[in-house]
């Protein structure tokens, strides 16, 4: 079966290291996305993409950065890890750009910056 | 731009009492409009959708219907069961052409604890 997959599940890292989470979709779907979940505000998006080479910002992207190489994969990397970046973080994935099109959702990773 | 506004939670209920969770949205145009499911533990999952004014989306006895005149889709069940205790969002889809084409934008979330 078709499935969206995180890595790490989950990591505790220190302010200022790098740090990239991964991302890896088999449903063959052209867009991706990166969101973060923090209580009172729901989902936020990160960062998007509408197929390779392709990336976009979304609404709370500072310190955060994507590529896209391969239809598969959109790994998010934290440059220098701050501890408002403590989060759950989520991966997306849908089928062409459409807006009736659902998204698919990963496991998740919770991300503790120390 | 593209807003959701949720019901404040957590919300409460003892078993097979009837459920409601106020979503209400601001667009422009024909959004598709969604509700989402996340268990504990797990990531959001698709509960059910309306793709247009009148729709009504029902999955697992929970429905809700698209309501453009008071832009709402609020998400009802009948009697609520211990397994349905999970959070709830509300989402909406961006319209084609628009700088919201293709993203979802959600609502904050809605905690719903279910007694036995």
């Amino acid at each position: 079966d078709a499935e969206i997959t995180q890595s790490p599940r989950h990591k505790i890292t220190e302010t200022g290291r790098q740090v990239t989470l991964a991302c890896h979709q088999t449903w063959n779907h052209n867009n991706m996305f990166w969101y973060r979940q923090d209580l009172g505000h729901g989902l936020r998006l990160i960062h998007y993409s509408y197929g390779v080479q392709d990336t976009n910002k979304g609404e709370v992207s500072d310190g955060y950065s994507v590529s896209r190489s391969n239809t598969e994969d959109l790994p998010l990397t934290l440059e220098s890890a701050a501890s408002s970046q403590t989060s759950v973080y989520f991966c997306a994935s849908s089928e062409v750009a459409g807006g009736q099109n659902e998204q698919f959702f990963g496991p998740g990773t919770r991300l503790t910056v120390l | 731009g593209n807003s959701v506004t949720q019901m404040e939670g957590p919300v409460t209920l003892s078993e097979e009492a009837f459920l409601t969770i106020n979503c209400t949205y601001t667009a422009t145009g024909y959004p598709s409009l969604f509700w989402y499911v996340q268990y504990p533990g797990e990531g959001l999952q698709l509960l059910l959708k309306a793709t247009k004014a009148d729709d009504k989306g029902s999955n697992k006895g929970f429905e809700a219907t698209y309501r453009k005149e008071t832009t709402s889709f609020h998400l009802e069940k009948g009697s609520v069961q211990v397994s349905d205790s999970a959070v709830y969002f509300c989402a909406l889809g961006g319209n084609a052409g628009g700088t919201s084409y293709g993203k979802l934008t959600f609502g904050q979330g809605t905690i719903l604890t279910v007694h036995p």
